[in-house]
């Protein structure tokens, strides 16, 4: 079965500062990859999914995200953070295309300080 | 649209009652999930579907049922309600039709019993 790693429980940066999430896979196949956020009290939204092509993605909020196959990563990166990305970053792995069942990793919670 | 609505937003059960938690969308979706979501932990799947009147277990069904008799709506029953359940839920839906492929989550149930 596949499954997702996101080693970082709770990462604190600087607001301006770059970011980097780390996402680990395990799975036989080259697999679907998603990034979600979720604020404080909210749903999940999708930030940048990962299905074929261009091994670095671009997501919304100024996120991007690359897959290394050698690796089984798919890190999510931003260059300059700001107060408001303060949040849970949830990676997901999916077998199919679409909308099949998705297995999420334990989420990094990030903390921005002035 | 409205997205995907749930209902109550809070709720406290006491051991052993049941409860019926809402999920409906407005944006003619094909697919459905139910996730709970615990402290420290990612989403598990609890139930998904795949159209009305189409359900299937996820990664964690014991104690839950569901029901899908139309496009829009997917309630999740709780019959005997344990401590173990106590979570914040989370409905979501999605289409892979015209290579949509996201979920969208609904903004959650904080569930306690106690």
């Amino acid at each position: 079965a596949q499954s997702v790693t996101q080693p970082d429980i709770h990462i604190t940066v600087s607001e301006g500062a770059s970011l980097e999430l780390r996402c680990n896979y395990s799975y036989g196949a080259t697999p679907y990859l998603f990034w979600y956020v979720q604020s404080p009290g909210q749903g999940l939204q999708l930030l940048l999914k990962y299905f074929s092509g261009d091994t670095l993605v671009q997501g919304i909020k100024g996120f991007e995200a690359e897959f290394k196959r050698s690796q089984s990563s798919f890190n999510l990166r931003k260059p300059s953070v700001h107060w408001s990305d303060a949040a849970e970053y949830f990676c997901a792995v999916g077998l199919t295309f679409g909308n099949e069942k998705l297995t999420f990793g334990t989420g990094t919670r990030l903390t921005i300080i002035p | 649209n409205a997205g995907v609505t749930q209902t109550p937003k809070f709720r406290i059960l006491k051991i052993g009652q049941s409860m019926t938690l809402q999920c409906a969308q407005d944006m003619n979706h094909n697919y459905m999930y139910w996730y709970r979501q615990d402290p420290g932990m990612g989403l598990k799947l609890i139930y998904y579907s795949v159209g009305a009147g189409i359900t299937d277990k996820g990664e964690v069904p014991n104690g839950y049922n569901v029901s899908r008799s139309t496009t829009e709506d997917f309630p999740l029953r709780l019959e005997l309600a344990a401590p173990s359940q106590t979570s914040v839920y989370f409905c979501a839906s999605g289409d892979n039709r015209g290579g949509t492929d996201t979920q969208y989550f609904g903004p959650g149930t904080r569930l306690t019993v106690l």
